[in-house]
């Protein structure tokens, strides 16, 4: 499998459970990202992993919580999530993050459209 | 302010027209743009990069103004294969910044 994959592409939960989603990238590529994009609203950063080390975390509400095992694998752990969290999550990779004010291409996963009842 | 701002559109348009997005910036610090495309329900993808002397892809046209901050895209001989969300990004600190996109929609 090539590019960047993301299971599940849908999620339906309620506020009270605990989810994960999970982002693998197969590009060899050392910096992955979290981005959150609601209808009709720019993209938001939410996290940027480079080198499986945290190194922006956007003011996220502590209810999100990534892990980065490896720098192939991200993971987004959901826990008391409320119905404004409904939204598409995606996630990204790049060659490198340092690199960003550069020209350094994010690649894209397909997303998991999460609802939040 | 929005730190990266687009019309939304939708931006009806005919076949085998010329369009013209611009995308207006607040950081005069940014130093990298680009043009992503997201197509209905699927992911952003690059478009192209816009350099500061200007840039051409076949039919599409990138500039890049920094005195007044803004960067357009040109689409020359759209086609309906076009139609998609062109999402304007700035970069600089280590972050790009997102605009909300413009919604393009081609019609036979």
């Amino acid at each position: 499998e090539t590019g960047v994959t993301q299971t599940p592409r849908h999620l339906v939960m309620g506020m009270t459970n605990k989810k994960s989603l999970k982002c693998e990238q197969h590009l060899g590529h050392n910096a992955m990202y979290w981005y959150k994009q609601s209808a009709k609203k720019p993209l938001e950063l939410m996290f940027v992993y480079s080198l499986e080390e945290r190194v922006e975390n956007n003011s996220v509400p502590s209810r999100f919580s990534p892990e980065c095992p490896n720098s192939s694998h991200l993971f987004l752990h959901l826990h008391t999530l409320q119905p404004e969290d409904s939204a598409l999550y995606l996630c990204a990779s790049s060659q490198e993050w340092l690199a960003l004010s550069s020209y350094n291409e994010q690649f894209f996963g397909p997303g998991t459209r999460l609802t939040v009842l | 302010r929005k730190e990266v701002e687009q019309d939304p559109g939708p931006f009806n348009v005919p076949e085998g027209a010329t369009v013209a997005f611009n995308c207006t910036y607040s950081n005069s610090a940014s130093q990298s743009f680009f043009w992503y495309r997201q197509d209905c329900r699927k992911e952003p993808k690059l478009l192209m990069s816009v350099y500061s002397s200007g840039n051409e892809d076949g039919r599409f046209t990138a500039q890049l103004n920094r005195a007044s901050q803004y960067i357009s895209l040109l689409i020359r001989d759209s086609k309906l294969s076009d139609s998609a969300t062109y999402l304007c990004v700035a970069g600089g600190g280590y972050q790009l910044i997102w605009g909300a996109g413009t919604k393009l929609i081609i019609k036979p």
